[in-house]
């Protein structure tokens, strides 16, 4: 059974950088068809996908967030990393990772991690 | 804004049928591109409940049910249980300048 569990600071200021990692176990984030995604949430409101990592180095980013966007993998300790720099407070939202498939659904979830941007 | 469309609730007593619909354009749905549905309790993470417009995982009861047809989706939940009170998430892809891929506003379904 694949898990996903984010991990990262809860309180980020305005203007620096949001970093998160999602780790996942019973399974590989190197092998196989998957993309390794990035979704949140703000308090309240409907989902927003951020962007996802596939073939252990390719990215597609939503073009919204592109320019502060960055998603990388290190396949040795099963991880893919987010980071958000230039962070406002519209930025503050659960952010969950995910697995997709190459046909854009996800499958596998992590519980979510509230990342509040204030100063 | 997004560029899916969903009504914000729909009710319904226990056993009833409800439908979901999810409205897009020739730039996401219409332009055949698939349809997924996310059924997310409250506070939890959303879950996968259809994907690629009508498949079930395996684990999610026949109750629920997906169909496409045109530039709009549905989803159909059949004898309706208080278990099923939560918010239902459309998404799919759009080539237009809204990103890859696009979520529904969400449709919040209470059980009466």
């Amino acid at each position: 059974q694949v898990q996903l569990q984010e991990s990262g600071p809860g309180l980020v200021k305005p203007s620096e950088t949001l970093s998160l990692t999602c780790t996942v176990s019973g399974g590989s984030v190197s092998i196989g068809n998957f993309y390794w995604t990035w979704i949140r949430q703000p308090p309240g409101k409907g989902l927003e996908w951020i962007g996802y990592i596939y073939n252990i180095g390719s990215t597609d980013y939503n073009p919204s967030l592109k320019s502060r966007v960055t998603i990388s993998v290190d396949t040795s300790k099963k991880q893919f990393s987010l980071r958000l720099t230039s962070v406002t407070v519209a930025d503050t939202a659960v952010y969950y990772c995910a697995r997709g498939r190459s046909s854009g659904w996800q499958d596998y979830w992590g519980q979510g991690t509230l990342v509040t941007v204030s100063p | 804004q997004s560029v899916l469309t969903q009504p914000p609730s729909v009710s319904g007593a226990p056993g009833q049928r409800v439908t979901i619909s999810c409205a897009g354009s020739r730039s996401n749905i219409g332009a055949g591109h698939d349809v997924h549905w996310y059924q997310q309790l409250p506070g939890t993470a959303p879950k996968l409940l259809i994907y690629g417009n009508t498949n079930r995982p395996s684990g999610v009861p026949d109750r629920f049910s997906g169909s496409k047809s045109g530039t709009s989706a549905s989803l159909a939940i059949t004898a309706l249980q208080a278990e099923d009170e939560a918010d239902y998430y459309c998404q799919s892809y759009d080539t237009g300048l809204s990103g890859l891929y696009v979520f529904g506003p969400g449709t919040k379904v209470t059980v009466l």
